[in-house]
């Protein structure tokens, strides 16, 4: 089973729709969450940080489920900018390498 | 441009050569990465230095693969023999001790190689 598993979509929705990610992750003992995006062809960027208690940056709003194993990434009033490969990324214990599942991407159009 | 930088972006070669890549980090970040991707897929960690020290090794780092930072500045990583799966884009990321609570690693933009 992978460490980090997400939907590898695509996902295709018109602007101003609201979509949303889910991403499980198989180690209980994780410690840290974040999503990234990646554009075609670019380097992975990143997007936010996940805490216990959900978190919001504009219009992206991202939570976690720590007895589930899963990390959301909500996007409302999604822009055709918002079309990219979202990452979900864990951070396990002891560890200082980031684990990347394989992405999800999303394709906004008008 | 004072981000990642990775040499050379794109390496095509045959079958049992050896190549090499080199990061450039951002000047003032102490952590390197080195990170795999494949068409499709996520970033795959291959290995982690905390100045000139290598921390962290994956698995998925076979004896062919072997990466140096000897003055806790740039890095290489270094294949031999290359081989066909071996075909992928090579990504090198820094990040500052602070990263251990943001989570914000710089990537470059990173090295294509392509075995033949």
């Amino acid at each position: 089973r992978k460490e980090v598993e997400q939907d590898p979509g695509p996902f295709n929705v018109p602007e101003g729709a609201t979509v949303a990610f889910n991403c499980t992750y198989s180690n209980s003992a994780s410690q840290s969450f974040f999503w990234y995006r990646q554009d075609c062809r670019k380097e992975p960027k990143l997007l936010m940080s996940v805490y216990s208690s959900g978190n919001e940056d504009g219009r992206f709003t991202a939570q976690l489920n720590r007895a589930s194993q899963y990390i959301s990434l909500l996007i409302r009033d999604s822009k055709l900018s918002d079309s990219a490969t979202y990452l979900c990324v864990v951070r396990g214990t002891g560890r200082r390498a980031l684990t990347f599942g394989s992405g999800t991407r999303l394709q906004v159009q008008p | 441009d004072t981000g990642v930088s990775q040499d050379p972006r794109h390496k095509i070669t045959k079958r049992g050569q050896n190549v090499t890549f080199r990061c450039d980090p951002i000047s003032e970040h102490n952590r390197l990465y080195w990170y795999r991707q494949t068409l499709g897929q996520g970033p795959e960690f291959l290995t982690y230095f905390q100045n000139e020290a290598q921390l962290e090794k994956s698995r998925l780092l076979s004896d062919r693969f072997s990466a140096e930072r000897p003055k806790g500045s740039f890095s290489t990583l270094e294949i031999q023999r290359t081989e066909q799966g071996d075909s992928a884009m090579y990504l090198c990321a820094s990040s500052p001790y602070s990263e251990v609570s943001t989570g914000e690693l710089f990537f470059g933009e990173g090295s294509r190689l392509t075995v033949l």
